[in-house]
């Protein structure tokens, strides 16, 4: 299978903490994104990182990327409980419009 | 924009039954994706169009499963005879030429094969 691996598959935190979630994967990227879905709702971009770049900002995320490795992290800072969701990394494999899922991580925040 | 349209929402059928679910793409966007997820598999790639065209269906797990993209605006998928095991959210996404290479998913359509 081509699916990227996700650690840790369960996390639960406190609200306030921060909440790291890792994604290695296989092929050749052009990119890696991150997505988030909430129960019962389809996935939601959050975040891309090209191949050539290693690590990149969004509000209270920080990806990294390290091809040399094959994987990415995910850092959500000062989690909220409306950060409670599944997240996914996806590939896009070189040359193609293909995307490629990770198995996804289940973040849990609690008030 | 009302985003990446599903339908049904829900879908219930017995086997043997043949199922057809359907996506209406955001305007613009000239790639379409649909997606199986379930708790055992994850979430996979069944087959993406370009332009209409299907580029890539080696994501379909038999031949009881079907895809077509008539306009730019519509796309179906398809499966007959339908089987317990097919039971499994059902997400279309589509992608547009210009920007960042995010999908947009639609709700999905959970289906049941009883």
């Amino acid at each position: 299978s081509q699916q990227g691996e996700e650690d840790p598959q369960a996390l639960s935190i406190q609200e306030g903490e921060n909440a790291t979630m890792n994604c290695s994967y296989k092929t050749s990227i052009n990119n890696l994104q991150w997505y988030r879905q909430n129960s019962g709702r389809g996935l939601v971009h959050l975040i891309l990182i090209r191949s050539n770049e290693r690590e990149k900002h969004s509000g209270r995320l920080r990806v990294t990327l390290d091809t040399s490795k094959k994987s990415s992290s995910l850092l959500i800072t000062a989690s909220r409980a409306a950060d409670t969701a599944s997240y996914f990394c996806a590939t896009l494999v070189g040359g193609t419009y293909k995307y490629i899922f990770g198995t996804g991580t289940r973040l849990k925040v609690l008030a | 924009d009302a985003g990446v349209i599903q339908s049904p929402r829900h879908e219930v059928t017995e086997m043997g039954q043949e199922v057809t679910l359907r996506c209406k793409p955001i305007s613009g966007h000239n790639s379409l994706f649909w997606y199986r997820q379930t708790m055992m598999r994850g979430l996979e790639l069944l087959i993406y169009f370009n332009n209409n065209v299907p580029i890539d269906d080696s994501g379909m797990p038999e031949d009881r499963f079907s895809a077509k993209m008539p306009n730019a605006s519509f796309s179906t998928l398809k499966i007959q005879p339908s089987e317990p095991r097919d039971s499994a959210v059902y997400f279309c996404a589509s992608r547009g030429l210009r920007g960042v290479n995010e999908q947009f998913f639609g709700p999905g359509t959970r289906l049941t094969v009883l």
